[in-house]
């Protein structure tokens, strides 16, 4: 399996342009996270996803973030318009629902976004 | 509301043992993660502790003390590839997914 495969690696944009990130989960999985990471704040939640449908959302930082996904594949996060604060690692990771409630999640390579 | 406390930088020496701890206060407890990230890749599973006590994996082992909510990564004969962010993460309720990280612990193994 190619794992949770995240593009771009890295996007260089300037403030009030729109982003967007995307995700390919493995597949199989039933459950997709959208996270952001930065120095001060640690990995936080913005969104996920339980068999396509937005579960929880609480964590999207204001309008100006959205997330889908179509179909059990494919994801994105989109940023319009995007700000400095904005600039981060965007992660995207996936897991299965186990019985043991121990399901791990295995996360993809991140996009750095720089907004200028 | 939320909380989890990690040290925020632990050095140690190749071939020492090292302890990195984590405090947490959450609502309510189903779960606890570590995480391993090296500097610009992403976070990788470790361990996963449910109920008190130790798990043991290898070089690496995880306690946890739902009473005290109190969780330790234990790493055995340090090598200079461990160098890397430790992440301790809570699942707080068992009927939601959602998986609270703590900010981090980055560990330096000096030789």
């Amino acid at each position: 399996d190619a794992g949770v495969i995240q593009s771009p690696r890295h996007e260089v944009t300037e403030m009030g342009q729109e982003v967007t990130l995307r995700c390919k989960p493995i597949s199989g999985h039933d459950y997709l996270f959208w996270y952001r990471q930065t120095m001060m704040r640690g990995l936080e939640l913005l969104i996920y996803f339980n068999n396509n449908v937005p579960i929880d959302d609480s964590g999207m930082p204001e309008d100006r973030f959205s997330a889908k996904m179509p179909n059990a594949s494919f994801s994105t996060l989109k940023i319009q318009p995007s700000e400095p604060r904005d600039s981060a690692v965007y992660f995207c990771a996936s897991s299965l629902r186990g019985r043991g409630r121990n399901e791990k999640l295995f996360f993809g390579s991140g996009t750095q976004l720089s907004v200028l | 509301g939320q909380n989890i406390d990690q040290p925020t930088e632990m050095t140690a020496t190749e071939g020492a043992i090292v302890q990195i701890n984590c405090t947490y206060q959450t609502s309510g407890f189903n779960g606890l993660f570590w995480y391993q990230q090296h500097a610009g890749e992403a976070p990788t599973f470790l361990s996963y502790n449910v109920l008190d006590g130790l798990e043991e994996k290898g070089r690496f082992s995880s306690f946890l003390s739902r009473s005290k909510g109190y969780s330790y990564l234990l790493l055995k004969e340090l090598q200079m590839k461990d160098s890397a962010s430790y992440l301790c993460a809570v699942r707080d309720n068992y009927n939601t997914d959602k998986l609270i990280f703590g900010t981090g612990t980055r560990l330096q193994v000096f030789p």
